[in-house]
C-alpha cells in the first residue's frame, strides 16, 4: 500500500518557471522527505521536513508540511532543464518502513 | 564515501534459474529495504530489514526471499523467476532515526 499520492503525475513547464508538486499521506508521519530520481536511475535525497515543522527551504526547494490535511508540497523555483526527473514523496510508518508516492514526473523544456 | 552497492546492475535470465541480486552498504545502518519499480506503480517495498537476522515482508513479498545474516549486506533472491518479475530493483539503507535514505543505483532485470 502506497502511503503517499502524488498530484500531479506528469507536469511540463518551460525554464525559468515554477513547479509544485502535491503529496497526500495517510497515517501519521515524524518526517516527511522528499526524493528525486533521474530516468532509471537510484533515488536521491532532497529534502526532510519534520512533522513539528511547517515549511522548509534548500536552495530553490521550498517544501511545506500541513500536518492537519496530511499535505506536503514542493515547489522548485525558476526550474532549469536539469531539473527534469521524476519526484517522489516519502514517509516511515511507525514500523520504520519507507514508503513511497507514485511519483510526480517533471519535464522542464529549454 | 556513503554509499549503497548493488549488483548486478543489469541481468536478463530464464524463467527458473535461481537468481541473487547483492546489496552492501557501508554507513553501519540498522535498516535494509527492497523495492521494485515498474511503470505506473512507482515504488514498491518488497521486504526490508530492522537489523541483523530481523527482516518482513512488503507489499509485494511473493516470490522473493532475502537475507540479513550481516548488517552490512541484504541480498535479494529471487528461488524460481517469473517474467512478472522483470522490473527495476532498488536496495535502500537507512539509520534508526529515520532520517534519509540512501539508495542503490539499480538493478534492470528481465527474466525471459
Amino acid at each position: 500500500s502506497q502511503q503517499g499520492e502524488e498530484d500531479p503525475q506528469a507536469l511540463s513547464i518551460q525554464e525559468g518557471e515554477n513547479a509544485t508538486m502535491n503529496c497526500s499521506y495517510k497515517t501519521s508521519i515524524n518526517n516527511l522527505q522528499w526524493y528525486r530520481q533521474n530516468s532509471g536511475r537510484g533515488l536521491v535525497h532532497l529534502i526532510l521536513i519534520r512533522s513539528n515543522e511547517r515549511e522548509k527551504h534548500s536552495g530553490r526547494l521550498r517544501v511545506t508540511l500541513d500536518t492537519s490535511k496530511k499535505s506536503s508540497s514542493l515547489l522548485i523555483t525558476a526550474s532549469r532543464a536539469a531539473d527534469t526527473a521524476s519526484y517522489f514523496c516519502a514517509s516511515y510508518n511507525q514500523g520504520g518502513k519507507l514508503i513511497f508516492g507514485q511519483g510526480t514526473e517533471l519535464s522542464v523544456k529549454p | 564515501e556513503a554509499q549503497v552497492t548493488q549488483n548486478p546492475r543489469y541481468l536478463i535470465t530464464v524463467t527458473g534459474k535461481k537468481l541473487t541480486v547483492t546489496c552492501s552498504q557501508n554507513m553501519n545502518h540498522e535498516y535494509m529495504s527492497w523495492y521494485r519499480q515498474d511503470p505506473g506503480l512507482g515504488l514498491r517495498q518488497i521486504y526490508y530489514s530492522m537489523n541483523v537476522e530481523v527482516t518482513d515482508k512488503g507489499d509485494v513479498p511473493e516470490g522473493y526471499k532475502v537475507s540479513r545474516k550481516e548488517k552490512r549486506n541484504f541480498p535479494l533472491i529471487l528461488e524460481s523467476p517469473s517474467p512478472n518479475q522483470t522490473s527495476l530493483y532498488f536496495c535502500a539503507s537507512y539509520t534508526q532515526g529515520y532520517t534519509e535514505a540512501f539508495f542503490g543505483q539499480g538493478t534492470r532485470l528481465t527474466v525471459v
